[in-house]
């Protein structure tokens, strides 16, 4: 149980194109995902808290007008890289947190999203 | 400000040899502490968390508040343990984690 998925898998498009990356719980229901980044040989870097019917939350430094969240039901977030740049090819991957358990702390994490802007 | 830090980029050991992965925190207040674990070509897992105190596979780890760690350690290293292993933090209320830049263990026979 608890698995969580990602598409695509990986995606190339050109610069100043954009890309939406979906995360899906398939067999639990998510009221929080959260999205990140993993430049090559680094660490996750957290680029977002997704909440199901509210905005999401960002991180300091990452531009919202740039990479879209929406998280419009419990089991499917997307982030969508807006007129990406090269500079924007990353490893994205999400994580999900079972909703409805107030001491839920384990977030299961997708398979990544490998983006690269050409 | 969270920080995690794990000072060991690689660690390569042999079978059977104990091996020890160090990660130090900051954290103002009382953390919860996790190791994630990466096989080859698999996603982010969950190993251990220090609120459970339990034994996976044979790893653990204890939160040293006066040290400010939680370093994983294993007495005997098999090769299946070969991975990436991250250190991870979550303070406060909410529930983002704060991830270490991990460190790539290698068991060779």
């Amino acid at each position: 149980g608890a698995v969580v998925s990602q598409h695509p898998s990986w995606v190339i498009c050109k610069s100043g194109t954009s890309v939406k990356i979906e995360c899906r719980s398939l067999d639990f229901q998510a009221t929080t995902m959260f999205w990140y980044r993993q430049f090559p040989k680094q660490s996750l870097m957290l680029m977002a808290t997704s909440n199901e019917g509210s905005k999401a939350t960002y991180e300091q430094g990452v531009e919202k007008d740039k990479f879209l969240i929406n998280h419009a039901s419990l089991t499917l977030s997307t982030l969508t890289v807006t007129s990406a740049h090269p500079e924007d090819s990353s490893f994205y991957i999400c994580s999900a947190r079972l909703s409805g358990r107030a001491l839920s702390y384990e977030q299961y994490f997708g398979p990544g999203t490998r983006l690269t802007v050409t | 400000a969270q920080r995690v830090t794990q000072p060991e980029k690689l660690l390569s050991v042999f079978k059977g040899a104990p091996v020890e992965l160090k990660c130090n925190y900051s954290y103002s207040g009382s953390p919860e502490l996790f190791w994630y674990v990466q096989y080859s070509r698999q996603r982010l897992q969950l190993l251990l968390r220090h609120i459970s105190r339990e034994s996976i596979k044979g790893f653990t780890a204890d939160l040293n508040k006066g040290e400010t760690s939680f370093h994983l350690k294993k007495p005997f290293a098999q090769e299946e343990d070969s991975a990436m292993y991250y250190c991870a933090l979550r303070g406060g209320s909410n529930y983002k984690l704060t991830f270490g830049k991990g460190t790539l263990l290698t068991v060779n026979p």
